[in-house]
């Protein structure tokens, strides 16, 4: 079975513009996390998702980061506008009820 | 509140031989799942282990082996016989029962050197 499919692997872009992650679960799973990973804060959980449902989003940084899981195989992250300090590696994890967590490789995010 | 404390920052062994990696975890509840991933250069989060706080067995696969002791709130991970492969930040985790989230320690940089 295929892992947790994250895309794009990196991203460059400038600040202003909107920026979309995307993460395609594995199936079967029917929970979805958003981490961003960064050298000073480590690995954060953003929002996390059942069943499509958003649970908690109280890491959601601020207004300019949205989510949403319109079925049970896809995710976006979006970003508007996009500031330099979103600069990171945002990761997109999926889980079965209480089993472990399995992540996506993760996409590479600079924002000039 | 559930903590996770990594107090290694970075470690750096010369290839072959031992090394333990310290966790240790805080948390209100008596039922709780701890974790350990490794997340090589090549950047992926992988997952090693989940223990329940229920079974406080040592654990051993391969040349991995984990310590739980609910005395001392540790789930230490020992690498025998490093390899430089091996090389990666490793992570600690808890989760609580009934809750969703993971919280995640801050990694330790582990440097094996030939």
């Amino acid at each position: 079975d295929a892992g947790v499919i994250q895309s794009p692997r990196h991203e460059v872009t400038e600040m202003g513009q909107e920026v979309t992650l995307r993460c395609k679960p594995i199936s079967g799973h029917d929970y979805l996390f958003w981490y961003r990973q960064t050298m000073m804060r480590g690995l954060e959980l953003l929002i996390y998702f059942n069943n499509n449902v958003p649970i908690d989003d109280s890491g959601m940084p601020e207004d300019r980061f949205s989510a949403k899981m319109p079925n049970a195989s896809f995710s976006t992250l979006k970003i508007q506008p996009s500031e330099p300090r979103d600069s990171a590696v945002y990761f997109c994890a999926s889980s079965h009820s209480n089993q472990p967590q399995h992540f996506g490789d993760g996409t590479r995010l600079s924002i000039l | 509140a559930q903590k996770v404390t990594q107090a290694q920052t970075e470690i750096s062994v010369v290839e072959k031989e031992d090394v333990t990696l310290d966790c240790v975890y805080e948390t209100r509840d008596t039922t709780y799942y701890l974790f350990w991933y490794k997340q090589p250069p090549s950047g992926e989060l992988v997952f090693l282990i989940r223990r329940n706080s229920f079974d406080e067995q040592n654990e051993i696969s391969g040349r991995y082996s984990w310590n739980f002791q609910k005395s001392t709130s540790s789930f230490n991970f020992t690498i025998t016989a490093s390899q430089v492969v091996d090389s990666a930040v490793y992570f600690c985790a808890l989760s609580e029962l009934g809750d969703d989230k993971i919280i995640f320690g801050k990694g330790t940089r582990l440097h094996i050197l030939p």
